[in-house]
């Protein structure tokens, strides 16, 4: 059975920095990308970005640039999205999402169950 | 970035009805290499992640039930449900994959009449 299972909530300040982990299992790790993608309260779908799980190439959304980091660990089939400098417009439900095999077209045949991160003071 | 609309944003469908969403995007997402148009609609439940229906627009993912059909080319697609079921409510997205970033549309919240 193929899965993807994503850390728990967290609650942040302002300013600080979240890491979100996606648990990939039951497929060949390395042959499907993973993009990050959020859905903040009453917003829609918004892609952050991407990592190639076999060499580590990222492609991040210019609206994130300079302050999502996405990476992966081909060990433990993980991967890694951090967001720093957290303001309270990031409170989101973070999800990641697999790429479907043809690795040019990115459109995303599973999901994780998201990851919900609230920044307050 | 290429914006994706759809409309309505709600729509509330008899059981046993047709339902239709409709998407249209800034640009066209139609590639004239390989006359593909590069768009997905995914089906959100309450608590759940988007699970993927259709891609190239009108092609079904496996497993998804055939009243789910997508049709359209270059700006305009529509989703269309054949018969509504219980289990279709949900919001529907649709997205582009014509250039990166892929963009999502707004949704459209779909209920029972």
């Amino acid at each position: 059975q193929v899965h993807l299972v994503q850390s728990g909530a967290e609650v942040k300040k302002p300013g600080a920095s979240v890491k979100v982990s996606c648990k990939t299992s039951g497929y060949n790790f390395t042959t499907y990308a993973i993009h990050w993608v959020r859905q903040a309260p009453g917003h829609r779908l918004e892609w952050m970005g991407t990592i190639n799980t076999d060499n580590g190439n990222t492609r991040y959304s210019r609206k994130f640039q300079g302050r999502v980091t996405i990476t992966r660990d081909t060990s433990a089939t993980t991967a890694y999205m951090e967001l720093s400098t957290l303001r309270s417009e990031d409170t989101a439900v973070y999800y990641c999402a697999r790429n479907v095999l043809t690795t040019i077209f990115w459109f995303f045949d599973l999901w994780g169950r998201g990851s919900l991160v609230t920044v307050s003071s | 970035d290429i914006v994706m609309t759809q409309s309505p944003d709600s729509l509330a469908v008899s059981l046993g009805e047709r339902a239709t969403i409709n998407c249209k995007s800034s640009q066209s997402i139609l590639y004239s290499s390989n006359n593909k148009n590069y768009l997905a609609w995914y089906q959100q439940k309450p608590g759940q992640p988007p699970k993927l229906l259709i891609y190239w627009a009108s092609t079904r993912e496996s497993g998804v039930p055939d009243r789910f059909s997508g049709s359209g080319s270059g700006t305009d697609f529509t989703l269309t449900i054949s018969s509504l079921q219980a289990e279709d409510v949900a919001v529907y997205y649709c997205q582009q994959y014509y250039i990166t970033p892929p963009t999502f549309g707004q949704g459209t919240n779909l209920d029972i009449k």
